[in-house]
């Protein structure tokens, strides 16, 4: 079975730019959440997605938005980037979304904002 | 939700056996405990998950006291590529906060030939 793959892997944009992520997750799962992973902050929940609905959000600003398609992909959109959204993003994929489901993360998207 | 700590780093050898220990002090009783493993530039990837007692995979075992105030991962043999990040997580099963896995700063295994 495939795993969780990201795109694009590698993404370098300036400040005011504003950039889309993608993630595709394991055939079946239906929850698929974006995390943040920054050295001085660690690894930081952002949203999830279960059936193309947010049912959860984290602390971020609303320049962080996302969406879930019927096939479950997801998309992560950053508009207005700033240094600060430097970070490797990434997005994990469960059955059900529960807290003890496992969750399966993909390899990430790595930003870096000029 | 219950806050976890572990120590930030450690330190070991190749063969020997590595036991990472959480302290998880105001635990739920819905709570379930759960390790996870990250490699640098990677994604975090699921080890084990247990309630109470002990908990054994092909890669790791986990003990987990009667109290549940605590738990240690147990990792047997280590070998150099055991080296990463290891997480410990808490969190309520069934909860409503979904899709939601609150990491802490982990313990950074270093392991040495």
């Amino acid at each position: 079975k495939a795993g969780v793959t990201q795109t694009p892997r590698y993404l370098i944009k300036t400040r005011g730019q504003q950039v889309t992520l993608s993630c595709s997750p394991i055939s079946g799962h239906r929850s698929v959440s974006w995390y943040q992973q920054t050295p001085g902050q660690g690894l930081q929940f952002l949203f999830e997605y279960f059936s193309e609905t947010q049912r959860n959000k984290g602390n971020f600003p609303g320049r962080f938005s996302g969406r879930q398609f019927s096939n479950s992909r997801s998309e992560m959109n950053v508009s207005t980037l700033e240094l600060g959204d430097s970070a490797l993003y990434l997005c994990a994929s469960s059955l059900r979304g529960d807290n003890t489901d496992t969750q399966y993360f993909g390899p990430g998207t790595r930003l870096t904002v000029l | 939700l219950a806050k976890t700590t572990q120590p930030i780093s450690m330190d070991s050898y190749e063969g020997q056996e590595v036991n990472i220990t959480c302290s998880h002090n105001n635990i739920a009783t819905n709570d379930y405990i759960t390790w996870y493993q990250q490699f640098p530039s990677q994604g975090p990837r699921f080890i084990i998950q247990g309630y109470k007692t002990k908990v054994t995979n092909e890669v790791a075992s986990l003990f987990i006291p009667a109290d549940r105030k605590s738990s240690t991962l147990s990792l047997p043999r280590v070998s150099l590529s055991d080296t990463a990040v290891y997480y410990c997580l808490v969190a309520p099963h069934g909860s409503s906060n979904t899709g939601k896995l609150i990491f802490g700063q982990g313990t950074t295994l270093q392991v040495k030939p």
